[in-house]
């Protein structure tokens, strides 16, 4: 099936500096690819989606300042933490779509997660 | 709005036992429905999936239906091993693909 990876896996950083997670469609191209976060016990929210060369659209209550979605090439996106705080701690994950036919669920492949704390 | 509700856990089970964990959603129109399976360190999979009601999504001895009546698409397997030993999230998506997850349900199965 198709892979996706994540890195880091886990990451510590001090509040206020900034982080970057990377996601990558290994063995596929992916035209859009999405950000999830996770709290404790809760389930997925989704963050943002972003598509190829084009600017990431971001779901209600995120901040789309505090959280910069890139997604340069067909195999890679990543999400950049700025002036991380303590709040932001979470478990970040990402999934990568390959093709949007309408009126159809098009599936998602998940990366395995990234565990930011923020100090 | 769209959501989903499952039930908490850890379910904890030992081997052979049967298992469900219940799912129910609300939804504005006529989603499809997942289950998908997280194991330890990886990322999430489709585990099976409904696309209207009375489908029966089914994988690997993992059966589900899609009750529009009662709204729900509780998982069910006859015979759960160590081996399914992870998370499980219910999910919905509607027209625009976006998918809609309820919170996991933990299952350990003991040997």
């Amino acid at each position: 099936g198709a892979v996706v990876s994540q890195h880091p896996s886990r990451v510590i950083c001090k509040s206020g500096t900034s982080v970057k997670i990377e996601c990558r469609s290994l063995d596929f191209q992916a035209t859009t690819m999405f950000w999830y976060r996770q709290f404790p016990k809760k389930s997925l929210m989704l963050m943002a989606t972003s598509n190829e060369g084009s600017k990431a659209t971001y779901e209600q209550g995120v901040e789309k300042d505090k959280f910069l979605i890139n997604h340069a090439s067909l195999t890679l996106s990543t999400l950049t933490v700025t002036s991380a705080h303590p709040e932001d701690s979470s478990f970040y994950i990402c999934s990568a779509r390959v093709g949007a036919q309408a009126g159809v669920y098009n599936e998602q492949f998940f990366g395995p997660g990234t565990r930011l704390t923020v100090l | 709005g769209n959501s989903v509700t499952q039930m908490e856990g850890p379910v904890t089970l030992s081997e052979e036992a049967f298992l469900t964990i219940n799912c129910t959603y609300t939804a504005t129109g006529y989603p499809s429905l997942f289950w998908y399976v997280q194991y330890p360190g990886e990322g999430l999979q489709l585990l099976l999936k409904a696309t209207k009601a009375d489908d029966k999504g089914s994988n690997k001895g993992f059966e589900a239906t899609y009750r529009k009546e009662t709204t729900s698409f509780h998982l069910e397997k006859g015979s759960v091993q160590v081996s399914d030993s992870a998370v499980y999230f219910c999910a919905l998506s509607e027209k625009g693909n976006k998918l809609v997850f309820g919170a996991g349900t933990i299952l350990r199965v003991k040997s």
